[in-house]
C-alpha cells in the first residue's frame, strides 16, 4: 500500500538533545497529523496541521506544515527517555476521507 | 471520557476462517475508520464510516467488509482469512466524517492467522 517517506528511519539520541524528523509526499495534502506509537499500542495523536506554513506546538513538540504542502516536519526539544517510540506522520488530500501514513521514525533515547 | 475501545485484544484464527472485530468510538464521535498495520509498517486505510454510510474504502479485497450501527459503534469482518491478514487492526474515531479531521485511535486488535 501507499506510504509516505519519513526520515530518518531510526535515530539514537542522548537525553536532553533536540530531535528533528520529516515526512515527504509526492502528492499535495491539506491536512497533516503526527502520531506517536508505543509497542503493542495504538497511535496517539500529537499534533494536527491544517494550513500551509502553519507552525503548531504541543509542549516540547513543534510541527510545521510545509509551504509546498508536500512535506511536514516534527521537532522534539530536550528529549527525555519517555520520548522513545515510533513517530508517524499522516496526510490527507483534499476531497478524500482517508489518511496515508508514513513509514515511521523510530526514536531511541540514551539516558 | 473513555477513549476508543476495541475488542477482542488478541485473536488467533486458522486460514479460511472468518473474524469479526468490534470498535466503540469516543462519545460524541460519529465517524469510525479502520486501519490494518502490519509489523514494521505504518497503518493502511481500510474503511471509513460516517452516520452508518461508507465514506471511503482502501485497496483491500472484498473479503473485508464493515458496518456501523446506530450507536456509531462498528464491526470489521474479514472472510476466508489468509496468513497475510495477520496484523494489528486499528479503529479510529473522529467527530465528523469530513475532510481535515482529527482522528483518535484505539489500542487495536492483534489478529494472528495460522
Amino acid at each position: 500500500g501507499q506510504q509516505l517517506n519519513q526520515s530518518p528511519q531510526s535515530m539514537f539520541i542522548q537525553e536532553g538533545e533536540d530531535v528533528s524528523m520529516n515526512c515527504t509526499s509526492s502528492s499535495i495534502f491539506n491536512t497533516w497529523l503526527w502520531y506517536k506509537q508505543d509497542p503493542g499500542e495504538g497511535p496517539v495523536l500529537l499534533i494536527a496541521l491544517y494550513k500551509a506554513g502553519e507552525l503548531t506546538s504541543n509542549g516540547r513538540l513543534t510541527a510545521q506544515f510545509g509551504i509546498t504542502r508536500k512535506d511536514s516536519f516534527l521537532n522534539i526539544s530536550a528529549s527525555i527517555p519517555s520520548d522513545v517510540g515510533i513517530y508517524f506522520c499522516a496526510g490527507q488530500s483534499s476531497g478524500t476521507y482517508k489518511y496515508i501514513f508514513g513509514t515511521g521514525t523510530r526514536l531511541k533515547v540514551l539516558a | 471520557d473513555a477513549g476508543v475501545t476495541q475488542s477482542p485484544t488478541h485473536l488467533i484464527k486458522t486460514r479460511g476462517q472468518h473474524v469479526t472485530l468490534r470498535c466503540s468510538p469516543i462519545s460524541g464521535h460519529k465517524s469510525v475508520s479502520w486501519y490494518q498495520q502490519v509489523l514494521g509498517q505504518g497503518p493502511q486505510f481500510i474503511f471509513q464510516y460516517y452516520e452508518k454510510e461508507e465514506r471511503g474504502r482502501g485497496n483491500f479485497p472484498d473479503r473485508f467488509s464493515a458496518r456501523q450501527f446506530p450507536n456509531y459503534s462498528s464491526e470489521l469482518n474479514v472472510n476466508a482469512l489468509l496468513l497475510g491478514d495477520s496484523a494489528l487492526y486499528l479503529c479510529a474515531s473522529s467527530r465528523q466524517g469530513q475532510s481535515s479531521y482529527e482522528q483518535y485511535f484505539g489500542p487495536g486488535t492483534r489478529l494472528t492467522v495460522t
